[in-house]
């Protein structure tokens, strides 16, 4: 079975703080991603990551920044958290090996409010 | 600029009847599509998909339906059960070297079955 884990369910901060997120897959996936999921939006790609030290945007990066020091693990920063930032993250893996299923396999989610 | 939509925001049903969820697109170039189901305070797992070569997928009590020509793709749940009631996601993708997997998602249709 495939377990992708978030450090933390629920988190507070204030406004300006610096926030790490941290995912972790136990699947040797090649591919990590981080969303932002919002009511009425849906899931928001914000960075993926296709190789160890490799990134690239999605569709949302402005504020972020993510960090892949090894295969299994996939951190996203908020550099200064606002409240706009406000959300459910959430994490999710997928294997190149898959042939064209693209599957992903996501976390059950850190909810962060920033205050 | 929404690439994939669903349009209906909440569909209600009655136990035992059919559920029919919908999912429009506009990027010609996906051509693998897939549905996932979210529940409060867990990730989204993984339901059926449907690859551009077919126009119908079923596994058990679920059925996904694409229509290449009018850029659209439904979700068909007979029969519907109370545990089904949860957040749907549609979501695309385009194969080649660089997509990485890459899913685009749409806005997610809230379902509640009622018994």
């Amino acid at each position: 079975d495939v377990k992708v884990t978030q450090s933390s369910r629920y988190l507070v901060k204030r406004t300006g703080e610096k926030v790490f997120l941290e995912c972790v897959q136990d699947m040797d996936h090649e591919n990590m991603f981080w969303y932002r999921q919002d009511p009425g939006l849906g899931l928001r790609l914000i960075y993926f990551s296709y190789d160890v030290k490799m990134k690239e945007k999605g569709d949302i990066p402005e504020g972020y920044s993510v960090s892949r020091e090894k295969k299994e693990r996939f951190s996203l920063i908020l550099e200064s958290a606002s409240t706009n930032q406000t959300s459910m993250y959430l994490c999710a893996s997928s294997s190149d090996t898959s042939g064209s299923s693209y599957e992903q396999y996501f976390g059950p989610g850190t909810r962060l409010t920033v205050t | 600029d929404q690439q994939v939509k669903q349009n209906s925001p909440s569909l209600s049903v009655q136990e035992g009847r059919i559920s029919i969820l919908n999912c429009d697109y506009t990027n010609s170039m996906f051509d693998y599509f897939l549905w996932y189901k979210k529940y409060p305070a867990e990730g989204p797992t993984f339901l059926i998909s449907i690859s551009s070569i077919k126009d119908k997928n079923e596994d058990g009590r679920f059925t996904v339906f694409l229509n290449k020509s009018a850029k659209h793709l439904s979700l068909h749940i007979v029969p519907s059960q109370p545990g089904d009631s949860a957040v749907y996601f549609c979501a695309a993708s385009s194969a080649g070297g660089t997509s990485y997997g890459k899913l685009t998602f749409g806005q997610g249709t809230i379902l509640t079955v009622h018994p």
